[in-house]
């Protein structure tokens, strides 16, 4: 338990469906992260938020829609996804940006 | 282009010692990372090298030459319970914050 949460753990979703992936941290981190990991793939970063402000959009399609509320909360909404998008997507927090990352378990999506 | 080079596979036997190494050539360095992941499980920190020599915490031990961009973790002692995926990452810092650029991973299958 490394005290990042994420839900579902597991979804399947068609690709005409909106779905939305909840992370929360309970360790006072100000930085949250999502990141793609896919098959024998390196773990690719999506987006960060520092302190609420979104710092880094990788290159990321629009059908992958992040939201910080606060700090302690980081959703990934999800449109009109593709085969291709199924992977492990994973949330991270970390003091600021300088410190080590706490990874939580992840959610398994499958889009048919 | 950023890279992490790291072996895909690698097998030892209990109580054996095994090195997996970690090459890398990114635009930027501030120091290089491991992370221990087990199957369905979330990616854990294990240490972090910003200067050249050997960290060594308990039975895991990291070394890094920047000069040869180039690092290692050392496992000592190895358990059945030390199977899993570890992954190497350099911290960058492109835009006043630090991002972690992550190798694809050395998957550790321990033996009898």
């Amino acid at each position: 338990e490394t005290g990042v949460t994420q839900t579902p753990r597991h979804l399947v979703m068609g690709m005409t469906n909106k779905k939305s992936l909840k992370c929360e941290q309970h360790l006072g981190h100000n930085a949250m992260y999502w990141y793609k990991q896919s098959a024998k793939k390196p773990l690719e970063l999506m987006f960060v938020y520092n302190f609420k402000e979104q710092t880094e959009n990788n290159s990321v399609p629009s059908r992958f829609s992040p939201e910080c509320p606060n700090s302690s909360h980081l959703f990934l909404h999800l449109h009109t996804l593709q085969p291709e998008d199924s992977a492990l997507y994973l949330c991270a927090s970390s003091q600021d940006t300088n410190y080590e990352q706490y990874f939580g378990p992840g959610t398994r999506l499958t889009v048919t | 282009g950023q890279s992490l080079e790291q072996p895909s596979e690698v097998t030892a036997v209990e109580g054996a010692i095994v090195q997996i190494n970690c090459t890398y050539q990114t635009s930027g360095f501030y120091g290089l990372s491991w992370y221990q992941q087990h199957d369905g499980g979330a990616p854990t920190f294990l240490s972090y090298n910003a200067l050249d020599g050997l960290e060594e915490t308990g039975r895991f031990s990291s070394f890094l030459s920047r000069s040869d961009s180039y690092g290692y973790l050392l496992l000592q002692e190895l358990q059945m319970k030390d199977s899993a995926s570890y992954f190497c990452a350099v911290r960058d810092n492109p835009g006043g914050y630090n991002k972690l650029i992550f190798g694809a991973g050395t998957r550790l299958a321990v033996h009898p």
